[in-house]
C-alpha cells in the first residue's frame, strides 16, 4: 500500500517567507511525528499528533513553528517568518494502526521536504 | 535527557570484511534501541530493534546496558550494505513513541 507521502519535496524561500509543509500519513495510523534534519544531523523530533490531539510540542524550535492535524490524517507544519537556520530535511512519520498500542509499532518515514531558506 | 552518539561519521570496509558500527546511549531508565537504515535516494526505513533480538540482513545488534552500549554487526559486509545507519532510542514505557536519534554513521562497503 502508499506509504508516507510529503508535499513538496523541496521548498526554497526568501528569509521572512512563510511556508507550509504537507504530510500524509499511512491511512489508519493513529500516530504522527515531525522530526527535523539539519546536514550531517541525525532527524530530531518537533512534535507529535495522537489523532488531531497534539500531545507534545515540545521539540519545537520556536514559536514559529506550528503544526496541526485537524481531522486526525493530514498534518501541515508551518514556518512562519522563515530564517536560514531553519534550512533543513523536514520529516513525517506515523505508526500505530488504530486499535493497537501506541508504542509498540514502528515508524513509517516519508521522503522528507528539503527546505532552503536563502 | 537521553542521548545518542555514534562516533564514527564515516566507516569504509572492503566486501567480505567484518563491520561495527558503534552506538552508546545515556539514559536513566530501560531504553529501547533501534536501528535505521537510509540507502541511497531511499526513505529512512527500521532495520532491527533490539526487542526482537533478530538478524536482518545479517545484521545483528545486542544491548549491552552495562556499557550502554548498542553497536551494530555484520560478519561478512556487501557492496549493497552501503548506505546511512541510524542509531536511535526510545524512553522504555512511554505511551508513544518519539525517538532520539544519533549523528548517523556513513557506511561504504567497497568491492
Amino acid at each position: 500500500g502508499a506509504g508516507v507521502s510529503q508535499s513538496p519535496r523541496y521548498k526554497v524561500a526568501k528569509r521572512g517567507q512563510d511556508v507550509a509543509l504537507r504530510c500524509d500519513p499511512i491511512s489508519g495510523h493513529v500516530s504522527l511525528f515531525w522530526y527535523q534534519q539539519a546536514l550531517g544531523q541525525g532527524p530530531e523530533f518537533l512534535t507529535y499528533f495522537q489523532n488531531e490531539a497534539q500531545l507534545d510540542k515540545s521539540g519545537l524550535p520556536s514559536d514559529r513553528f506550528f503544526a496541526e492535524r485537524p481531522e486526525g490524517s493530514v498534518s501541515t507544519l508551518k514556518i512562519q517568518r522563515t530564517q536560514q537556520e531553519d534550512s533543513a530535511v523536514y520529516l513525517c512519520a506515523s505508526s500505530s494502526p488504530r486499535g493497537t498500542s501506541l508504542s509498540s509499532y514502528e515508524q513509517y518515514f516519508g521522503p522528507g521536504t528539503r527546505l532552503t531558506v536563502t | 535527557a537521553q542521548r545518542v552518539t555514534q562516533p564514527e561519521k564515516l566507516l569504509s570496509v572492503f566486501k567480505g570484511a567484518p563491520v561495527e558500527l558503534k552506538c552508546n546511549y545515556s539514559y536513566s531508565g530501560s531504553p529501547e534501541l533501534f536501528w535505521y537504515v537510509q540507502y541511497s535516494r531511499q526513505r529512512l526505513q527500521l532495520l532491527l530493534r533490539h526487542i526482537s533480538r533478530e538478524s536482518i540482513k545479517g545484521f545483528t545488534a545486542d544491548l549491552n546496558k552495562g556499557e550502554t552500549s548498542f553497536h551494530l554487526k555484520k560478519p561478512f559486509a556487501q557492496e549493497e550494505d552501503s548506505a546511512m545507519y541510524y542509531c536511535a532510542l526510545r524512553k522504555g514505557g512511554t505511551s508513544y513513541g518519539k525517538l532520539t536519534f544519533g549523528q548517523g554513521t556513513i557506511l561504504t562497503v567497497h568491492p
